[in-house]
């Protein structure tokens, strides 16, 4: 099975802020890689799919970038609504595999 | 609107059986690929299995976790999509969410239901 391991596991920053999450697979997945938001209680968000492609109706402040083994995912200029959990998802093989999470709290 | 509702959770004991349902609307399911993804409680994210659409013959895979325990099937015809869960265990306790993929050189969730609480205990 691909590992896929997030860092850092939770962070703190401020609205305004850039932030950065990594995501790296133990092989390479090529660009198969999503990343999902999630706030307490509700489903998961998709955000990123092909590892850099925003989905419809996603902010423009969020990117995604990489290829291979690592990857990450920015928030730029970090608003309210964005304090919520990330996690990344390989699709390159079965089983699918997700990262262990992100939490992205305010300072 | 696209929107996936996940019914048919509960409490239920080791050992026994639960059928999951996701009623799919706001698009055509037979067009589609879905997954379920669970969640145990204060955990992250865990892939359980995949239908594929009429065009691949309704193929299934599943995660080594639940293989020979759970089956994912659909009905087309009633937008529905179910996980069918035998010899239910302890660890299987998760809110279990159905989700859409969509093709894009890959496929890729793009829509989540909200999910079903499934609780194992005796």
């Amino acid at each position: 099975d691909i590992q896929m391991t997030q860092s850092p596991s939770s962070l703190s920053a401020s609205v305004g802020d850039r932030v950065t999450i990594t995501c790296r697979a133990s092989q390479g997945i090529s660009n198969y890689l999503a990343w999902f938001q999630q706030k307490p209680g509700k489903a998961p968000k998709s955000l990123i799919y092909a590892a850099s492609s925003l989905q419809s109706g996603v902010p423009s402040r969020f990117s995604g970038s990489g290829s291979g083994t690592d990857f990450t995912l920015t928030i730029n200029k970090l608003q309210p609504e964005d304090f919520a959990t990330y996690y990344c998802q390989q699709h390159n093989s079965y089983p699918l595999t997700f990262g262990g999470g992100t939490r992205v709290e305010i300072k | 609107e696209v929107q996936l509702v996940e019914s048919g959770g509960g409490l239920v004991q080791p050992g026994g059986s639960l059928r999951l349902s996701c009623a799919a609307s706001g698009f055509r399911l037979s067009d589609h690929y879905m997954d379920w993804v669970r969640q145990a409680p204060g955990k992250g994210l865990e892939w359980v299995g995949r239908t594929r659409n009429k065009r691949y013959n309704y193929t299934t895979e599943y995660a080594a976790s639940v293989r020979g325990r759970f089956t994912v099937s659909r009905d087309d015809s009633k937008s529905s999509v179910y996980l069918q869960m035998n010899s239910l265990k302890t660890e299987d306790t998760a809110v279990y969410h159905c989700a859409r993929l969509l093709y894009s050189s890959g496929y890729y969730v793009d829509y989540w239901g909200r999910g079903t609480l499934v609780t194992v205990s005796s």
